[in-house]
């Protein structure tokens, strides 16, 4: 059965500095895709990244930047430069071919972004 | 407007009341979702519906039911509400592309069973 697991629950960071926030994920399928959420204190999820199975090129938009690894079943995303705005839960999900576009979450992450 | 909206944004409501959360789309999918989000579990996935006439059960559904509506219209119900039901509820859609398809999600329904 597929799972994805962001053993990350909450991460504290002072603005500016870097942080990755981790997603390993289990399928049985060949075929998948992984996503990632925003979710931002007002509470709606905001998309950010999807990445189908078949594409390892390390993918960057500005200050995000996402590294998936099918080796070790990891798609990480890395913030630089952090800023208060990035505050907010990420959530990384799957959808296996096998599963139509059901997704599965992972737990998600709490990051906190200090002044 | 948004693509996806759900009615109400925020309830309270007692144990044991019957209540509808109401979910409509302008987004023209043929898919609509239920999922729950709980904190340090994530979204998990109530029902799911990949049209008008096919309803699908998620992997918690128990204590839940639903109705499609029409196409652009996808409520859940909670026959008897309990506390543990206490949640955040999101409503998403999806194109009927398969794995592929980008879900669109609501705003969410915060839902408090006292």
């Amino acid at each position: 059965a597929q799972k994805v697991t962001q053993a990350q629950t909450e991460i504290s960071v002072v603005e500016k500095e870097d942080v990755t926030l981790d997603c390993v994920y289990e399928t049985r399928d060949t075929t998948y895709y992984l996503f990632w959420y925003k979710q931002p204190p007002s509470g709606e999820l905001v998309f950010l990244i999807r990445r189908n199975s078949f594409d390892e090129q390390n993918e960057i938009s500005g200050r995000y930047s996402w590294n998936f690894q099918k080796s070790t079943s990891s798609f990480n995303f890395t913030i630089t430069a952090s800023q208060v705005v990035d505050s907010a839960v990420y959530f990384c999900a799957l959808s296996e071919e096998t599963s139509g576009s059901r997704l599965t979450f992972g737990e998600g992450t709490q990051l906190t972004v200090n002044p | 407007d948004a693509d996806v909206t759900q009615t109400p944004r925020n309830r309270i409501t007692k144990t044991g009341k019957r209540i509808m959360l109401e979910c409509s789309q302008t987004k023209g999918h043929d898919r609509m979702y239920w999922y729950r989000q709980d904190p340090g579990l994530g979204l998990r996935l109530i029902y799911y519906s990949f049209d008008v006439k096919d309803i699908n059960k998620g992997e918690i559904s128990d204590g839940y039911s639903v109705s499609r509506q029409a196409q652009a219209k996808f409520s859940l119900s909670l026959e008897s509400a309990i506390p543990n039901q206490t949640a955040l509820y999101f409503c998403a859609t999806s194109e009927g592309t398969g794995y592929l398809a980008e879900a669109f999600f609501g705003q969410g329904t915060r839902l408090t069973v006292v």
